[in-house]
C-alpha cells in the first residue's frame, strides 16, 4: 500500500521569507501523480500544485514550486515570498490509477503559519 | 463555473441515529469521491462514484454507504452513528479520468453526541 509522510507537523516563518515543506512517499508504482493541497482555516481544500511522475521537469505555479526526486521518492513544496494568506494546513497527496478509479492518499499535513 | 457544494455544512446527531450528506460536483464532472478527516486519522478515503457506479471503496465499515445520481450528485449515508464518526466529511469531484485532478468542497462537519 502507498504511504505518504510529512515529517514537519508545524512550521512558522516570517512574511516574505521562503519556506520548504517536505514530503516523502512509498510506492512500487511507476506511473502516478503527486499533489499539494492547501486547507486554510475556513477548511476549503484548494489545489496548490500537481506533478506527473513521468515528467522530469518540476512543476511551478507562481510562487509555488516543487522539488520532485523520483528515485528518492521525495516531493517537497517551496513557497517563495510567503504571504499571510499562505497560512494553512498543507497536505501532500499521492494518486495512482486503480482499475480506472481515483483514490488520493494523503500525508498527515504540515501546519504552516506566516507571521507578519 | 460553480465549485463543489456540500450540504449541510454542519450537523449534530446522537449515537445510533443515521445521517445523509449531499455533494453536488462541478458542472461536467462525473466522478465524486468522499473523504473523512479527523485529527487522529487525518484524511481517509471512503469511496468513489463514477456514472452512478461505485468504482473504489476504502476501508470503512458497512455503516458507511453512498450513491450517485444520474446528474452526478452524490449522497453518503452513515447508519447507527458512533462517537468516532465525528469528523469533517469532504467531497471531491473530477472529470473522472484516472489522471484528473480532484477538486474539493467545503465539507460537512458532523458531530455525534
Amino acid at each position: 500500500a502507498q504511504t505518504v509522510t510529512q515529517s514537519q507537523p508545524e512550521m512558522s516563518v516570517q512574511e516574505a521569507e521562503t519556506v520548504t515543506l517536505s514530503c516523502t512517499y512509498d510506492t512500487s508504482e511507476n506511473n502516478y501523480y503527486l499533489f499539494w493541497y492547501k486547507q486554510p482555516p475556513s477548511r476549503q481544500m484548494i489545489l496548490v500544485i500537481r506533478q506527473e511522475a513521468y515528467k522530469q521537469q518540476n512543476a511551478t505555479e507562481n510562487r509555488f514550486s516543487v522539488n520532485f526526486q523520483k528515485a528518492a521518492k521525495s516531493f517537497s513544496l517551496k513557497i517563495s515570498d510567503s504571504q499571510l494568506g499562505d497560512t494553512a494546513m498543507y497536505f501532500c497527496a499521492f494518486m495512482k490509477h486503480f482499475q480506472g478509479a481515483q483514490k488520493l492518499v494523503f500525508g498527515q499535513g504540515t501546519r504552516l503559519t506566516i507571521n507578519p | 463555473k460553480a465549485g463543489v457544494t456540500q450540504t449541510p455544512r454542519y450537523l449534530i446527531k446522537t449515537r445510533g441515529q443515521q445521517v445523509t450528506l449531499s455533494c453536488s460536483p462541478i458542472s461536467g464532472h462525473r466522478s465524486v469521491s468522499w473523504y473523512q478527516q479527523t485529527p487522529g486519522q487525518g484524511l481517509q478515503f471512503l469511496f468513489e462514484y463514477f456514472s452512478e457506479t461505485q468504482r473504489n471503496k476504502g476501508n470503512f465499515p458497512g455503516r458507511f454507504s453512498g450513491r450517485q445520481f444520474s446528474n452526478s450528485r452524490s449522497e453518503m449515508n452513515v447508519s447507527t452513528l458512533e462517537l468516532g464518526d465525528s469528523a469533517l466529511y469532504l467531497c471531491a469531484s473530477s472529470l473522472g479520468e484516472p489522471t484528473d485532478t480532484q477538486y474539493f468542497g467545503p465539507g460537512t462537519r458532523l458531530t455525534v453526541l
